[in-house]
């Protein structure tokens, strides 16, 4: 497709249970990364990916949360024995190479929204 | 570490109003800077950039200036429309966080009619 796309758009999960959250970025973009946006939090950085391998996992909150990437394309972001404090919109971005030190912009999908029962 | 400061919300203007909403960041190295915009029930869309200081960044009527001396990424907007209703990020990326984005809290505009 033309953009980022994120699946599901929804998801409802009872406390405890595990999710996965799936994110198909731009063909060719080789980072690629995870934000959760919350109420109160605002917007936080969770996960970078550089094709495959994952140089900066600081930004996730604990060690329920992992990712992986396969392939440099797909990438899924798990959360086991989810919490009440895991509901948030799960957002994806990816971004092609960028040249001469500049960044350059993440394109975003559209979000997961999870909320936890 | 790394921080932008974003003017609290929520912003209400009427049609035709000069819009500015007022950015200023903390950075170690030499980030880029960026307005993100997100309009109801919408994802995060990019709307302006710069990479460097005294770049101008601008798109759809919107202007950022980046500032290094005054560590700053204003946005402004000369006339705004009821379609600019929406909540605007500002972000940085710097070079030795990972490029990842750092943002602010958002800002909520509504323009009446």
């Amino acid at each position: 497709g033309a953009g980022v796309s994120q699946s599901p758009s929804n998801k409802v999960t009872e406390k405890g249970k595990d999710v996965e959250l799936r994110c198909d970025p731009i063909s060719g973009h080789t980072a690629l990364y995870w934000y959760r946006q919350s109420l109160g939090q605002g917007l936080e950085f969770l996960i970078y990916f550089q094709g495959n391998s994952a140089p900066d996992k600081s930004g996730l909150p604990s060690d329920r949360f992992s990712a992986e990437r396969t392939g440099g394309s797909v990438s899924t972001l798990t959360i086991q024995r989810t919490q009440q404090e895991d509901s948030a919109v799960y957002l994806c971005a990816s971004s092609s190479p960028g040249t001469g030190g500049t960044n350059q912009p993440q394109h975003f999908g559209d979000g997961t929204r999870l909320s936890i029962l | 570490g790394d921080s932008v400061t974003q003017m609290e919300g929520p912003v209400t203007l009427s049609e035709e109003a000069f819009l500015t909403i007022n950015c200023t960041y903390t950075a170690t190295g030499y980030p880029s800077l960026f307005w993100y915009v997100q309009y109801p029930g919408e994802g995060l869309q990019l709307l302006l950039k710069a990479t460097k200081a005294d770049d101008k960044g601008s798109n759809k009527g919107f202007e950022a200036t980046y500032r290094k001396e005054t560590t700053s990424f204003h946005l402004e907007k000369g006339s705004v429309q009821v379609s600019d209703s929406a909540v605007y990020f500002c972000a940085l990326s710097d070079l030795g966080s990972a490029r990842q984005l750092t943002f602010g809290s958002g800002t909520q505009l509504t323009v009446l009619p």
